[in-house]
């Protein structure tokens, strides 16, 4: 089954420490992004990879690393979290090529709460 | 710059009613997609439908029917004889040619009353 896996689904920690939260995919697709979504604010794109080794700056980048090592998978990183960054996060992939005009797959969301 | 606008933030109805979603979007590319997602209480996010800037022709699926007007650079949503099932958090989307990023509306929160 074609799918996108995020991991934790719920997530409490406390300022400061890192944290990591995972996301694979089956689908072979070379752009993968990270969204976060809050009350109001729709869903924003944090960071974006079109492909392995190589990742960019969304639109809310700050305090987020990424890395692409491998095609499938696209961690999300928070070195020093903190209470601003609690929020519900989607993985997404698609298949990309300019103008494929693919949907996006998403993550089933992880929920994030910093103390 | 490129931007999607879903002014309606928070609609109720009675089941069975109709119910129209608005989506307005902003872009100056002749080629784009638009896209509409749901995402339902359990969070979510799920594909509804994909339309390119070249087909203006509306579609229907079940229920559901879509609006797509570029004079108007609208793509609205209809949900016909509503269920409580339909209770959800609408997205309206838009993707370029040229690029892979799809920039979303912020939403309109859909409450179908028994």
């Amino acid at each position: 089954e074609a799918q996108v896996t995020q991991n934790p689904r719920y997530l409490i920690t406390v300022t400061g420490k890192k944290l990591t939260v995972t996301c694979s995919q089956n689908m072979n697709h070379e752009y993968m992004s990270w969204y976060r979504q809050d009350p109001g604010l729709g869903l924003r794109q944090i960071y974006y990879s079109m492909n392995v080794e190589v990742t960019d700056k969304g639109d809310v980048p700050e305090g987020y690393k990424v890395s692409r090592k491998e095609k499938r998978n696209f961690p999300l990183i928070l070195e020093s979290p903190s209470p601003n960054q609690t929020s519900l996060y989607f993985c997404a992939s698609r298949m990309s090529g300019v103008g494929s005009g693919a949907e996006a797959f998403f993550g089933q969301g992880t929920r994030l709460t910093v103390v | 710059a490129q931007k999607v606008t879903q002014a309606q933030t928070e609609i109720s109805v009675v089941e069975k009613e109709d119910v129209t979603l608005d989506c307005v979007y902003e872009t100056r590319d002749t080629t784009y997609y638009l896209f509409w997602y749901k995402q339902p209480p359990s969070g979510e996010l799920v594909f509804l439908i994909r339309r390119n800037s070249f087909d203006e022709q509306n579609e229907i699926s079940g229920r559901y029917s879509w609006n797509f007007q570029k004079s108007t650079s609208s793509f609205n949503f209809t949900i016909t004889a509503s269920q409580v099932v339909d209770s959800a958090v609408y997205f309206c989307a838009l993707s370029l040619n040229r690029d892979d990023k799809i920039i979303f509306g912020k939403g309109t929160r859909l409450h179908i009353l028994p």
